[in-house]
């Protein structure tokens, strides 16, 4: 157990409405990751953070923002919800050999 | 094209079976190289880290990694049906901070 929990596990919203996806680790690493998978398309890296306030966009990070005010924390944000957002949401962090381990994921549905 | 390339399977095998798993990759720089096994609704599992050419083993599986045809093979001795997941392969060129996944490859082992 990677100490990685994610915060909703499950949100169904509705478009154009904020959300924000939580994930919280013990580990106390620099590196968080926040991720989406979807089918056919597999895993994107949407931002991720090297240590407090600082992050940078991924593959895919159009209509998201992320924050990480804490070590511990890394919020993504959607400032407004669209049915294409819906997806898994995965947060990950790096072990002490750069391995990348994964959070339960979060399963949002945009209406 | 994708930068890392999966077949989606799904792959059937009996139980007791050797499966192989594959991927390719294009992208010369990819030093990094990981499987990782999901189960339904879970969050990925890393199985294997390696790091340049050669083979790996750990238990049951072995992962290899030829960088001359660009090319990452799982192979899984007497497989179970608690292997039935889905395997995806990922690189990285800077010690995994930045992953590039494939699509999974949905295996299953029949009792």
């Amino acid at each position: 157990d990677a100490g990685i929990t994610q915060s909703p596990r499950h949100k169904v919203t509705e478009t154009g409405t904020p959300v924000t996806l939580r994930c919280h680790q013990t580990e106390n690493h620099r590196y968080m990751y926040w991720y989406r998978q979807d089918p056919g398309h597999g895993l994107r890296l949407i931002h991720y953070s090297y240590g407090v306030k600082d992050t940078d966009k991924g593959e895919v990070s159009d209509g998201y923002s992320v924050s990480r005010s804490k070590t511990e924390d890394f919020l993504l944000t959607l400032e407004s919800a669209t049915s294409s957002q819906t997806s898994v949401y995965f947060c990950a962090i790096n072990g002490d050999s750069n391995e990348q381990f994964f959070g339960p994921g979060t399963r949002l549905t945009v209406l | 094209q994708k930068e890392v390339e999966q077949d989606p399977g799904p792959l059937s095998v009996p139980e007791g079976a050797i499966v192989s798993l594959n991927c390719t990759y294009s992208n010369s720089a990819f030093q990094y190289f990981m499987w990782y096994r999901q189960y339904s609704r879970k969050g990925p599992e890393l199985l294997m880290y390696t790091y340049s050419s050669g083979n790996k083993e750990d238990g049951r599986f072995t992962a290899q990694v030829d960088k001359s045809s660009k090319y990452i093979s799982l192979f899984i001795r007497d497989s179970q049906p608690s292997d039935s997941a889905t395997y995806l392969c990922a690189t990285s060129n800077n010690a995994g901070n930045m992953l590039t996944f494939g699509g999974g490859t949905r295996l299953m082992v029949k009792p």
